[in-house]
């Protein structure tokens, strides 16, 4: 079955570092370019970035450049999202998807995990 | 960047109705590069149409999407009780990619 794993919720305090995780599985790994999405509550979708697992080429979103760290280990068929320090701003759901093409920057995504909610409160 | 402005913020229709669903971009950009995504309470989003009109794999024809240029459509024929859900657009052809603000479409 082709599926993306997500690591399951995290309730952390500002200030804390997270890294969470989506593990690939039931397709070529290294050959679709994974996304991360994040989804604050209430709110709509916003592109992170996006990271090829074959090269761990990572393209970032402006908005999102500098705060968080996109990686990729293709042994283990697994894309990563991490912080260094979380804000209670960085409370969302955070999905990971993978791209439906091996064209590079036809960049939009047919599989989808099942998020990892992530709340960062004192 | 190009932002993605959505039309209707809710749609109310009854099942058996059309749901016409609008997506305008801020400017132009490569080709018919949008797709458009279902997403229910609890779930991830779903792919439905990708290249502004082709169907993603098993998508019910009563979903297709049009347009070019700046201005795309969503269209929903014979509304189904499990198509009452929020609907996204979001635009491939430029750098950032960006999503729309959402239509939710609501039973009446």
């Amino acid at each position: 079955e082709v599926q993306l794993v997500q690591s399951g919720a995290e309730v952390k305090k500002p200030g804390e570092s997270l890294k969470i995780s989506c593990e690939g599985s039931g397709y070529s790994f290294t050959s679709y370019w994974i996304a991360w999405v994040r989804q604050m509550p209430g709110k709509g979708l916003e592109w992170m970035g996006i990271i090829y697992p074959g090269d761990s080429d990572t393209r970032y979103s402006p908005s999102f450049q500098g705060q968080v760290t996109i990686s990729a280990d293709k042994s283990i068929n697994t894309a990563y999202l991490q912080w260094s320090s979380l804000k209670a701003s960085d409370t969302a759901m955070y999905y990971c998807a993978k791209c439906r093409e091996v064209i590079p920057r036809n960049w939009f995504f047919d599989l989808w995990g099942r998020g990892t909610l992530v709340t960062v409160s004192s | 960047e190009t932002v993605l402005t959505q039309s209707p913020g809710t749609l109310s229709l009854s099942p058996g109705e059309r749901a016409t669903l609008s997506c305008r971009a801020s400017q132009s950009f490569r080709s018919s590069y949008l797709a458009w995504y279902q997403q229910k309470p609890g779930q991830a989003p779903r792919l439905l149409i990708y290249g502004a009109s082709s169907r993603a794999t098993g998508i019910p024809d009563r979903f297709s999407g049009s347009g070019s240029g700046t201005d795309f459509t969503l269209t929903i024929n014979r509304l189904e009780s499990e198509d009452f859900a929020v609907y996204y657009c979001q635009q491939y052809g430029s750098s950032p990619l960006t999503f729309g603000g959402g239509t939710k479409v609501e039973m009446k």
